[in-house]
């Protein structure tokens, strides 16, 4: 099973509302990863996460705040957003340990994103 | 940083002909290429995968060929089917536990009846 799950799959928000997207794996992971991806073009890395902790910030504006709570859970936490900031997000995660599959990443079907 | 191209951004083909995107990378360090599928309202799909220190590697009507001197790496389709209609993105990463996947911007392929 290579299944990464993502929620909700729609949303739709106002600039100063405050909400969540929330991603899920059960593989057993130790690194997850959260991708921004405008229309027709490809997905863009935001953040990583390495065993809990925060590896990369692609110096994403602080309006998105990513969270990893447990091995399995990856939040970002979305406030005061830009219309601009519309896109699909896209999480993903990989084995995160040393080994010939460490660098497979595996996607969810993502969240789209709509800034009124 | 890494930086990949990737050529042509779309593609027609009958049913039946083969396909070929082909990308070229910057970093010489970088040593893992993959390939995703991308359909409509979907996330991206892992199709195939090569490592640095292998040149050819085929999954039935896929293969995908790297040449690390020139840093090129290509996907090949045989057989299209309708079902193979996607956008393609490939990728380029160092090896590590948590690395940054750099992609190419896309091929939309049509395969037409």
């Amino acid at each position: 099973d290579t299944e990464v799950t993502q929620t909700p799959k729609h949303l739709v928000m106002g600039m100063t509302n405050k909400k969540s997207l929330k991603c899920e794996q059960h593989m057993g992971h130790r690194a997850m990863y959260w991708y921004k991806q405008k229309a027709k073009k490809p997905p863009e890395l935001m953040f990583v996460y390495s065993y809990e902790k925060l590896s990369i910030n692609e110096s994403v504006p602080s309006r998105f705040s990513p969270e990893c709570p447990n091995s399995s859970l990856l939040n970002l936490h979305l406030h005061a957003l830009q219309p601009e900031d519309s896109a699909l997000y896209l999480c993903a995660s990989s084995q995160g340990t040393r080994g010939v599959f460490q660098n497979i990443q595996y996607f969810g079907a993502g969240t789209r994103l709509s800034v009124l | 940083g890494e930086n990949v191209e990737q050529h042509p951004s779309t593609l027609s083909v009958q049913e039946g002909d083969s396909a070929v995107i082909k990308c070229t990378y910057s970093d010489s360090a970088s040593n893992y290429f993959p390939w995703y599928k991308q359909e409509l309202g979907k996330g991206p799909q892992l199709i195939i995968d090569i490592r640095s220190n292998v040149g050819e590697k085929k999954d039935q009507r896929i293969a995908v060929t790297l040449n690390k001197t020139a840093k090129h790496f290509s996907l090949h389709i045989t057989e299209t089917q309708p079902e193979d209609s996607a956008v393609y993105f490939c990728a380029a990463s160092r090896s590590g536990t948590a690395s940054k996947l750099t992609f190419g911007t896309g091929t939309r392929l049509q395969v037409t009846l």
